[in-house]
C-alpha cells in the first residue's frame, strides 16, 4: 500500500528561525511529489518535485527531493508568523492515476 | 475563475440525519475529487471522477455514503443517515488532468464544508 510518512508532526519556533520539514514515501513508479500549505482553510499549493526536477525554490521556501532515500524536505529560512500553517506532502499513487495520497502534515507554529 | 466552491460551510446535524454537501469545479478541470479530513485520519480520498463518471471510489467508508456528478460543474457527497463518526472537514478539489506530465497532479481545493454531526 502507498505510504506518507511527514516528521515532526509539530513544530515550534521563533520567528527568523529556520525550520526543515520532512516526507517520506514509499511508491512504486514514483511520478511526482507535492508539497502543500494548509491554514485555516484549504490547502494551497506550493511545490511539485519530479524526476527531472529536483529542487525547487520560491523565496524563503525550498524543496529537495532524493529519489533514492525516498524522501524529501522542505525548508523555511527566516520564518515569519504568516508561515504558521499544516504542511502536507502527497504523491499520487502507483499506477499513475490522478488521485493523492496525503501524509498527515507537521503543524508549524512560528511565534513572534 | 472562482476557484472551486463549496457549501454549505458549515452544517450541524443530528444524528440520522440527511446530509448533502455540494461542489462546483473550477471549469474546464476534468477531475473532481472528494476528500474528508479528521485530526486522527488527516485527509483521505473519499472518490473522484474524470468526465462525470467515478473512476475510484474505494475510499468512500460504507453504503451511507454516496456521490454524484450529473454534469461537468456540480457534484454532491451525500450521507445518509449520518452518524458522529462522520464529523469532519470535507473538501471537494478538481484538476485538468493528464494532458502531459507537467501539473498533472495539481489539485486545488475549495474551502471545504466542516460537518458536525451531534
Amino acid at each position: 500500500e502507498d505510504k506518507v510518512v511527514q516528521s515532526p508532526l509539530s513544530l515550534v519556533v521563533h520567528e527568523g528561525d529556520t525550520v526543515t520539514l520532512n516526507c517520506s514515501y514509499e511508491v512504486t513508479n514514483f511520478r511526482s511529489l507535492l508539497w502543500y500549505k494548509q491554514e485555516k482553510k484549504a490547502p494551497t499549493f506550493l511545490f511539485m518535485l519530479t524526476s527531472s526536477g529536483i529542487e525547487k525554490k520560491s523565496g524563503r521556501l525550498s524543496s529537495i527531493l532524493d529519489k533514492k532515500e525516498l524522501f524529501s524536505i522542505l525548508n523555511i529560512t527566516a520564518t515569519q508568523t504568516g508561515d504558521s500553517a499544516v504542511y502536507l506532502c502527497a504523491v499520487p499513487p502507483q499506477g499513475g492515476s490522478e488521485k493523492l495520497v496525503f501524509g498527515k502534515g507537521t503543524k508549524l507554529t512560528v511565534n513572534p | 475563475d472562482a476557484g472551486v466552491i463549496q457549501s454549505p460551510r458549515h452544517e450541524v446535524t443530528e444524528m440520522g440525519q440527511e446530509v448533502t454537501l455540494r461542489c462546483k469545479p473550477i471549469s474546464g478541470h476534468d477531475y473532481l475529487f472528494w476528500y474528508r479530513q479528521t485530526m486522527m485520519r488527516g485527509l483521505e480520498l473519499l472518490i473522484y471522477f474524470n468526465n462525470n463518471v467515478p473512476i475510484d471510489d474505494s475510499g468512500m467508508p460504507e453504503d451511507r455514503f454516496s456521490a454524484k456528478m450529473p454534469n461537468a460543474s456540480f457534484s454532491t457527497l451525500k450521507i445518509q443517515p449520518s452518524e458522529p463518526r462522520d464529523s469532519a472537514v470535507y473538501f471537494c478539489a478538481s484538476n485538468l488532468g493528464g494532458r502531459g506530465f507537467s501539473g498533472a497532479n495539481v489539485l486545488t481545493f475549495g474551502a471545504g464544508s466542516r460537518l458536525t454531526v451531534l
